[in-house]
């Protein structure tokens, strides 16, 4: 089914370890985003891409980088996680602004860093 | 104060009711976007809004940009739209700032 692709689904990682959270979307659409969620507090976005080649930060970049390798896909990357990356992270996409069609959300990873 | 603000923040109904859910945001904004997050956690759109109403099926929402308020109604409430309903705002380009959520549960 056409959609947001998220991997992995869960991640424990210990302090100072690396990992790269892994998106692809196969709907063509140009803007892509990475959101954090934890609780009590809204979706948060860390970075976003409004087109291929382009990325810009969000509310909350610092501990992140991105990649957004080509149209299909968009990675997130944390350097040195630390306890308080602890979060559940959800990969999104939408059409660019001007003909919009909503947008359309992964299943989320949840990470864990002890 | 959040630039989204969700009332109530939990509710809880019997199967049949009439729902409502309400959204204030305090900036200007370019849309107003409605989203249902299962207790799976999957996001779901449910209703991106810049003014009037919208219906799809028995979900409806409304818009007053004069008032900065939004609603999401649910009409003969089910089990199965137990969820959290989550209101976000479009402000500039590619950017939504979310409200913490609404979790509906719906009993039987």
């Amino acid at each position: 089914n056409a959609g947001v692709t998220q991997t992995p689904k869960f991640q424990v990682l210990k302090t100072g370890q690396s990992m790269t959270l892994q998106c692809a979307q196969d709907m063509n659409h140009n803007s892509m985003y990475w959101y954090r969620q934890d609780p009590g507090m809204g979706l948060r976005l860390i970075y976003y891409s409004a087109s291929e080649g382009t990325t810009d930060k969000g509310e909350v970049p610092n501990g992140y980088n991105v990649s957004r390798l080509n149209k299909r896909e968009f990675s997130l990357r944390l350097e040195s996680a630390a306890p308080s990356q602890t979060s559940v992270y959800f990969c999104a996409s939408s059409e660019a602004e001007g003909r919009y069609y909503g947008y359309t959300f992964g299943s989320g990873t949840r990470l864990t860093v002890v | 104060k959040n630039e989204v603000e969700q009332s109530p923040q939990n509710l809880t109904a019997q199967e049949g009711e009439f729902i409502t859910i309400n959204c204030s945001y305090s900036v200007g904004i370019s849309a107003l976007h409605w989203l249902q997050q299962h207790p799976g956690g999957g996001i779901v759109s449910l209703f991106m809004l810049s003014s009037g109403k919208k219906k799809h099926g028995r979900l409806i929402a409304t818009i007053n940009i004069q008032e900065k308020h939004s609603s999401l109604h649910i009409t003969a409430s089910h089990p199965r739209d137990s969820a959290v309903y989550i209101c976000a705002v479009k402000r500039g380009a590619q950017k939504l700032v979310f409200g913490q959520g609404t979790r509906l549960t719906i009993n039987p």
